[in-house]
């Protein structure tokens, strides 16, 4: 059981806008940065945004992040069939002194 | 460019001591924390700890009491000890470099990950 809660899949055609959410508490999303981590099969995790909506160099800005209360979003317009992965949302949790993650969003671009 | 590559037996018994090593080439281990995440075979990950450069280690409460982590700086290594396993520690190790403050929790470079199966 993940401390943060994302839904477990998500879909979109080619070109269309998806999001994916992320739901926390106070202890982590509420007080603390998101960061979002993007996951192609047989790879480790990169990272996505940082910081609730910052892009690291390299990744197109059709990836934004939004943070809103103890919830956050990830949001990816113009979907291409290469964003078909598993997004992962974490943040800092104060009560656990260190970060926690999202149980993972498998994208899919049918 | 950064690399990171995590070793160890793949299969450990029951009750035993998961040992794994993550080398570190193309910069310094000093300067930045150092830590290990697992992700279990469902896709979860889940946090195991840290090394950060003041020396301090942080462990996730639910493993602390069978988990160290530690730094050669001389060998560029990052390790990670995890006693008494049972099947629930089979997952995917990964070793990952993190940047910017601890409680930023950004980690920038990822070990390809080390599968370990617990099984008698």
């Amino acid at each position: 059981q993940s401390v943060l809660t994302q839904p477990p899949s998500a879909s979109g055609t080619p070109g269309q806008r998806v999001t994916i959410s992320c739901s926390g508490s106070n202890s982590n999303i509420g007080s603390n940065t998101v960061n979002w981590y993007q996951q192609f099969p047989g790879t480790a995790p990169s990272l996505l945004i940082y910081t609730d909506n910052q892009r690291p160099s390299g990744v197109p800005d059709r990836f934004s992040g939004s943070k809103s209360g103890t919830s956050a979003s990830l949001a990816i317009s113009g979907l291409q069939s290469e964003d078909e992965a598993d997004y992962y949302c974490a943040a800092w949790d104060d009560r656990f002194h260190g970060p926690v993650f999202g149980g993972g969003t498998r994208l899919t671009v049918v | 460019q950064v690399q990171l590559q995590e070793s160890g037996p793949g299969l450990v018994k029951p009750s035993e001591t998961l040992s794994l090593l993550c080398t570190v080439s193309g910069g310094s281990i000093s300067g930045y924390y150092w830590n290990w995440i697992r992700q279990y075979p469902g896709k979860g990950l889940e946090y195991i700890g840290y090394f950060d450069y003041s020396q301090t280690t942080h462990y996730n409460p639910s493993l602390k009491s069978r988990v160290s982590i530690s730094v050669d700086t001389s060998k560029n290594q990052l390790s990670l000890l995890l006693s008494s396993v049972t099947t629930a520690d089979t997952a995917l190790y990964y070793c990952a470099r993190g940047f910017g403050t601890v409680a930023a929790g950004l980690f920038d470079y990822w070990g390809r990950g080390s599968l370990v199966t617990v099984s008698s």
